[in-house]
């Protein structure tokens, strides 16, 4: 079974500093992948970016990265330069190479404030 | 490519009415799937497809929930009779299989249903 736990339903952060978006996962798949993805007020679910379980380095996709320790079983996400834009829900989302469904966390809302 | 296609939009409808939603994947994807959001429950995987073929519907809240996927390019969710807790957004997506858990979802739109 896989799980995520998000454990901050809402965060606020001044506009253009820097924010962590916590993660934590529980698997059994040897492979699996995890993912971040942007729900904005509009309700469109957009992917962020993505790490995989055997990657050596720390994903990045311009203001995001995605700050992976396997061995705590987190993978937060750091946005910085944090922009009015960025205010949204955020999913932690893992899929495991045993199972095709993704699992997703609960969701952190994050307001931008100028 | 259009993305994930699902219709409608938007659905309201009374209590006891079937309701059907729909969802075209992109193509070239084999694997689509059918999440609930609510606030309550948050998003909540229904079922999901693999080259058209459930593969766990365990998600599926109760009988009054069926979906089908009758070809690469179409699936179906319908709630026969359909009752106000069922009221959420309903969402489809799409991926390639590939290595399957290096692989994003592709979101569509969203159905947002009210049952009244």
């Amino acid at each position: 079974a896989q799980k995520i736990t998000q454990t901050q339903p809402g965060m606020f952060v001044q506009e253009k500093e820097a924010v962590t978006l916590d993660c934590t996962y529980d698997t059994s798949d040897p492979s699996y992948g995890l993912f971040w993805y942007k729900q904005p007020s509009s309700g469109e679910m957009i992917f962020l970016i993505y790490q995989g379980s055997y990657d050596q380095q720390n994903a990045t996709e311009g203001r995001y990265s995605l700050n992976f320790q396997k061995a705590r079983k987190s993978a937060n996400l750091v946005i910085s330069a944090s922009q009015l834009g960025d205010s949204a829900m955020y999913f932690c989302a893992m899929r495991g190479i045993n199972a095709g469904k993704s699992t997703f966390g609960d969701g952190t809302t994050l307001t931008v404030k100028p | 490519d259009a993305g994930v296609i699902q219709s409608p939009r938007h659905e309201v409808t009374e209590m006891g009415q079937e309701v059907t939603l729909r969802c075209k994947p992109i193509s070239g994807h084999d694997y689509l799937f059918w999440y609930r959001q609510t606030m309550m429950r948050g998003l909540e995987l229904l079922i999901y497809f693999n080259n058209n073929v459930p593969i766990d519907d365990s998600g599926m809240p109760e009988d009054r929930f069926s979906a089908k996927m009758p070809n690469a390019s179409f699936s179906t969710l319908k709630i026969q009779p359909s009752e106000p807790r069922d009221s959420a957004v309903y969402f489809c997506a799409s991926s390639y299989t590939l290595q399957s858990y290096n692989e994003k979802l592709f979101f569509g739109s969203g159905t947002q249903l009210s049952v009244l």
